[in-house]
């Protein structure tokens, strides 16, 4: 198992500005994963984060929005950028171990875009 | 392109009472099958899974799941659930091999009335 924890745990932020997610893991892990979770919508994946190569984006999520680092194997930030009241969400990171195939997730970031 | 379809947004039911939650997925290769649970104020975790063998899977606090691969169904059972069952159901299907894309049904929303 991992626990996993974020910061912040939200955030209401003006239209325009960028938010950084951090996801700090208790254990390494190879793979972490971002996702969304709009309100009344279940959960979106936005990227897979593998520590030391560039993120893979799912269709209709760029990095240009959402940039992503990972700089170890137990760290990665996820940034909102030039948030719009549409980017209202909650977002999770999660990871997953390969010898069980679970994914284990974060307590989520609230963000309020106002 | 995978997708899951959970059929009941919101489910309402007394303590003692039979629950089943459907699922259905659509993937032309192997899967692996998961039920995520949400308890108010808390993070997602796991039920149960399925990834091979027994398609009749049990998960924690009384809660299986049967996989029916002609229905492509992984439904959700507990033959008496109690007040604290209330909470989100998410199911979720992944193609099998490890580090793949996990794709998570819209959430069935379960309140028990005492």
């Amino acid at each position: 198992s991992a626990v996993i924890s974020q910061k912040p745990s939200r955030d209401i932020c003006q239209r325009g500005t960028s938010l950084t997610i951090q996801c700090q893991v208790d254990s390494q892990v190879t793979m972490m994963f971002w996702y969304r979770q709009q309100p009344g919508q279940s959960l979106t994946l936005i990227a897979t984060a593998n520590q030391g190569s560039e993120a893979t984006y799912e269709s209709g999520f760029v990095i240009d929005k959402f940039p992503i680092s990972r700089p170890n194997l137990t760290f990665s930030t996820l940034t909102v950028s030039n948030m719009s009241p549409e980017d209202s969400s909650i977002y999770l990171c999660s990871v997953e171990f390969p010898e069980s195939y679970e994914q284990y997730f974060g307590p989520g970031t609230r963000l309020t875009v106002t | 392109a995978q997708s899951v379809s959970q059929h009941n947004h919101h489910v309402i039911l007394s303590e003692a009472a039979s629950l089943e939650l459907g699922c259905n997925y659509s993937y032309g290769g192997t899967v692996n099958l998961f039920w995520y649970v949400q308890y108010p104020g808390q993070h997602l975790q796991l039920l149960l899974k399925y990834f091979s063998g027994d398609p009749l899977v049990k998960g924690i606090k009384g809660f299986e799941a049967e996989f029916i691969k002609s229905k492509f169904s992984f439904n959700l059972r507990k033959p008496s659930v109690q007040w604290s069952d209330t909470a989100e159901y998410f199911c979720a299907v992944q193609s099998s091999g490890g580090y793949q894309k996990v794709t998570f049904g819209t959430g069935t929303k379960l309140q028990v009335i005492p």
